[in-house]
């Protein structure tokens, strides 16, 4: 299958620096990719969606000026996040749709966020 | 976006046994899709199924897109012990972001 690398796999800030995130696939032009965050034990939940060349569309109750998404290429997508707090602490993980448009999604590795 | 309804929660079985779990939703898919999530990684694409009816394996694996399209099913055959992880429902439309169940816990032990 299609190949997506998330980097860096773990992560531990101070409370209010920022972390950016990457997103890169590897083997193909993806013309979409997702955000998801994931809490211990929960499922995945959809933060953003963000098309190449054009601005993210965040869900509700998503704060985009905290979660900076920037796609500028059809192979990255990068998460910032903003002045991070300790509840931001997550699993983060992106995936990425490809042109051909089956519906399948390929997910990153995740990257674990640690706030101190 | 929706939640599926996921079951079971979590299953504990032994080594060999057959496992079944199963996804339900109030609206229609076109796509189901199986993922399989170790600790610590990202979710790993097990199974698509694109055709309400079908039927599909992978190794000891298999799927059904059930036939209303609101539902589908996953069975593991003479689990092993790497089977362990947590399995994730998916639905999706065309063009649309994944829409997850909360995932069913397998522990299988030797």
């Amino acid at each position: 299958g299609a190949v997506v690398s998330q980097h860096p796999s773990r992560v531990i800030c101070k409370s209010g620096t920022s972390v950016k995130i990457e997103c890169r696939s590897l083997d193909f032009q993806a013309t979409t990719m997702f955000w998801y965050r994931q809490f211990p034990k929960k499922s995945l939940m959809l933060m953003a969606t963000s098309n190449e060349g054009s601005k993210a569309t965040y869900e509700q109750g998503v704060e985009k000026d905290k979660f900076l998404i920037n796609h500028a290429s059809l192979t990255l997508s990068t998460l910032t996040v903003t002045s991070a707090h300790p509840e931001d602490s997550s699993f983060y993980i992106c995936s990425a749709t490809g042109q051909g448009d089956t519906g399948e999604l390929f997910f990153g590795e995740g990257s674990r966020l640690t706030v101190l | 976006g929706q939640q599926l309804n996921q079951s079971p929660q979590s299953m504990f079985i032994q080594e060999g046994e057959d496992v079944s779990m199963n996804c339900t939703s109030s609206s229609i898919f076109n796509t189901w899709l199986w993922y399989k999530q170790d600790p610590g990684e990202g979710p790993v694409l097990l199974i698509a199924l694109y055709k309400a009816g079908e039927l599909t394996s992978n190794g000891r694996l298999t799927a059904q897109f059930g036939i209303t399209r609101k539902d589908s099913f996953l069975n593991i055959s003479a689990s092993i012990p790497s089977d362990v992880g947590i399995y994730f429902c998916a639905g999706s439309n065309s063009g649309y972001a994944l829409n997850f169940g909360k995932g069913t816990s397998l522990l299988v032990t030797p």
